[in-house]
């Protein structure tokens, strides 16, 4: 069991660019969460999917930012447009019924926009 | 505004000596949970207690909560040098499915060797 495995690990991107973060959930989980961690800072909540639906969209930007669960494949969060304020560590939990006794976190994506 | 607030935000100690770290919340809570993150790294879960439970013990680590006021205290005894890393409380405020945790802004733990 690989655990949540979050890739690439480090990301630098110039301002404008797009950001794609992967996540794949440990195996037999369908649930993902995305966090970001600024500087200094707690994990934000962003976003909670289950395959294929949206399930609490509340903490993520009205702009620039989607996310999205697959049938198959991994979660991706997508960052378009990317500007210096998107730098920080995202992270994605997965679990499986959906209950936060269950989070499994990996150990996060370090976006550097430049 | 953030759901957890811990105290201190930062603590130094000596190795062998003991550490507590606060949390405090605002709104009802499922559970809370601390987590631990070394530098650069991801989030470790450390121990998780529920509203109707009043302490907890995992190793080293004792955590307890408070309902009625609203905080939970996470003691390491016996700290290691490896304990240093940062701490932060999560909480949950849902009973069943979809649920999603609100984290504290952390302390930073330095242990001494």
């Amino acid at each position: 069991n690989a655990g949540v495995m979050q890739n690439p690990r480090h990301l630098v991107r110039r301002r404008g660019q797009e950001a794609r973060l992967r996540c794949s959930p440990m195996k037999g989980h369908s649930h993902v969460y995305w966090y970001r961690q600024l500087p200094e800072e707690g994990l934000k909540f962003m976003v909670y999917l289950q395959k294929e639906n949206i399930i609490d969209e509340s903490g993520m930007p009205k702009e620039r930012f989607s996310a999205e669960f697959p049938k198959e494949g991994p979660s991706i969060l997508r960052i378009q447009q990317v500007v210096r304020g998107d730098s920080a560590a995202y992270f994605c939990a997965s679990s499986r019924r959906g209950l936060s006794n269950g989070y499994t976190f990996g150990s996060g994506t370090r976006l550097t926009v430049v | 505004s953030q759901q957890g607030e811990e105290d201190p935000q930062a603590l130094s100690i000596q190795e062998g000596e003991n550490a507590t770290m606060n949390c405090s919340y605002k709104t009802s809570i499922n559970n809370l949970q601390w987590y631990r993150q070394n530098s650069g790294r991801g989030l470790v879960h450390l121990i998780l207690i529920r509203s109707n439970e009043r302490e907890k013990h995992s190793g080293r680590l004792r955590v307890t909560l408070d309902t009625s006021k609203k905080s939970s205290s996470l003691l390491i005894t016996a700290s290691r040098a490896a304990d240093t890393a940062s701490y932060f409380c999560a909480t949950d405020g849902f009973t069943g499915a979809n649920s999603k945790l609100t984290f504290g802004k952390g302390i930073t733990l330095s242990v001494r060797p």
